[in-house]
């Protein structure tokens, strides 16, 4: 089992630039959930997945931020027009039970 | 509404100390709850997990925690730490209604020679 996969780990764009993470969750596992981690807002949530309808994107800031699941095997986070308050560490996890989550390393996003 | 409260932000011990990391709760149903550790560049991994029954539970790396509905708490202990057990650790609730995690701030723990 090799646990939730997220590509890149690393990332750096440049103001405006657009950015695409990448997250393949646990074989089997039928929902995924993607935070965001900074130092001074701590873990937020972003949005959710459950066999890959989208259930609540509360967290999502509207304007710049999608997120999609296409198939089993990976979701897709996408920040449009990136700010640098964008600057974090995006989690990944996903789930079989609805109860407990199972996280990537996270994708380190850098906006310059 | 629900919220988790880690009131100590950092916390340093000497090696082969025991530890105890504070964890209080507020949800209006039974609570699910759960520690998670944070090595440094890495994602949270699961410590442990409490759903019911008894208020002690253990978890990987000899760590245990103690669930108390009476303080809405949910502390984790460990009888003596590693330097390796340095790293950030986090208490979490699960809303069962959304199926979200409430995430508490995280303790940084320091393990000293």
């Amino acid at each position: 089992n090799a646990g939730v996969i997220q590509t890149p780990r690393h990332k750096v764009t440049g103001k405006g630039q657009e950015a695409t993470l990448w997250c393949e969750p646990i074989s089997g596992h039928s929902a995924v959930f993607w935070y965001r981690q900074t130092i001074v807002q701590g873990l937020e949530f972003l949005t959710y997945f459950r066999n890959q309808a989208p259930i609540d994107d509360s967290g999502m800031p509207k304007e710049r931020f999608s997120a999609q699941m296409p198939n089993q095997s990976h979701s897709t986070l996408k920040i449009q027009s990136t700010q640098p308050q964008d600057s974090a560490v995006y989690l990944c996890a996903s789930s079989l039970s609805s109860y407990e989550q199972y996280f990537g390393p996270g994708t380190r996003l850098t906006v310059l | 509404a629900q919220s988790v409260t880690q009131p100590d932000a950092r916390v340093t011990v000497s090696e082969g100390a025991s530890l105890q990391l504070r964890c209080k709760y507020s949800y209006s149903a039974t609570p699910y709850l759960f520690w998670y550790v944070q090595y440094p560049r890495q994602g949270l991994q699961l410590l442990l997990k409490y759903y019911s029954g008894d208020p002690v539970v253990q978890g990987v790396n000899s760590f245990e925690a103690e669930f108390s509905k009476s303080n809405s708490s949910f502390h984790l202990q460990k009888a003596s730490v590693h330097w390796s057990d340095s790293a950030v650790y986090f208490c979490a609730l699960l809303n069962t209604g959304n199926y979200k995690y409430v995430f508490g701030a995280g303790t940084r723990l320091k393990v000293i020679a």
